[in-house]
């Protein structure tokens, strides 16, 4: 199994500012992957990492907005930037199991208020 | 394209009852994975099940059961005997064969016990 924590839990900040969110998985991994929950609503893939590459993000989401690094197998930080009230959601970073481990682990999440 | 929809946006029952909730997918791959997450009012998911296209067996775990049918490409969750805590929102999400860790979720069923 793996262990997921993110940084911070939460957040309340001002539109316009940008916050960085923590991803630290507790082995190797070799893709990371970020997940938004806007209120209510379901989870919609932003991107994956990989280690040693730039991001892959997926459509309706670009790099100048949700820039993410992976310097290493075991960490991503997701920064959402020159936030606006849409952006308040709750932001899940997520591994896959290894070996014969079928799930797909997801951190705690953190829970984003834009104002 | 792949899509999964989860019709039931919302179940009310009473504790001890039966509750199936629903869910049809659309793909067109041959190799695909079906999983289904709980999330509790805490917030985490948490992870129930992970099928692949090729194992038509129905599962069971507990209280828990759940039918895969792909002449109806549906992947339906049963809860027998329901409890209080059992009160969660409960998605459903398929992946491509190779892009386990790319979920896409249904609208989740948001599913209320009361005692």
């Amino acid at each position: 199994s793996a262990v997921i924590s993110q940084k911070p839990s939460r957040d309340i900040c001002q539109r316009g500012t940008s916050l960085t969110i923590q991803c630290q998985v507790d082995s190797q991994v070799t893709m990371m992957f970020w997940y938004r929950q806007q209120p209510g609503q379901s989870l919609t893939l932003i991107a994956t990492a990989n280690q040693g590459s730039e991001a892959t993000y997926e459509s309706g989401f670009v790099i100048d907005k949700f820039p993410i690094s992976r310097p290493n197998l075991t960490f991503s930080t997701l920064t959402v930037s020159n936030m606006s009230p849409e952006d308040s959601s709750i932001y899940l970073c997520s591994v896959e199991g290894q070996g014969s481990s079928y799930e797909q682990y997801f951190g705690p999440g953190t829970r984003l208020t834009v104002t | 394209a792949q899509k999964v929809t989860q019709a039931q946006t919302e179940i009310s029952v009473v504790e001890k009852e039966d509750v199936t909730l629903d869910c049809v997918y659309e793909t067109r791959d041959t190799t695909y994975y079906l999983f289904w997450y709980k999330q509790p009012p805490s917030g985490e998911l948490v992870f129930l099940i992970r099928r692949n296209s090729f194992d038509e067996q129905n599962e069971i775990s507990g209280r828990y059961s759940w039918n895969f049918q792909k002449s109806t490409s549906s992947f339906n969750f049963t809860i027998t005997a329901s409890q209080v805590v059992d009160s969660a929102v409960y998605f459903c999400a398929l992946a491509r064969s190779g892009n386990t860790g790319k979920l896409i979720f249904g609208q989740g069923t948001t599913l209320q016990v009361k005692p």
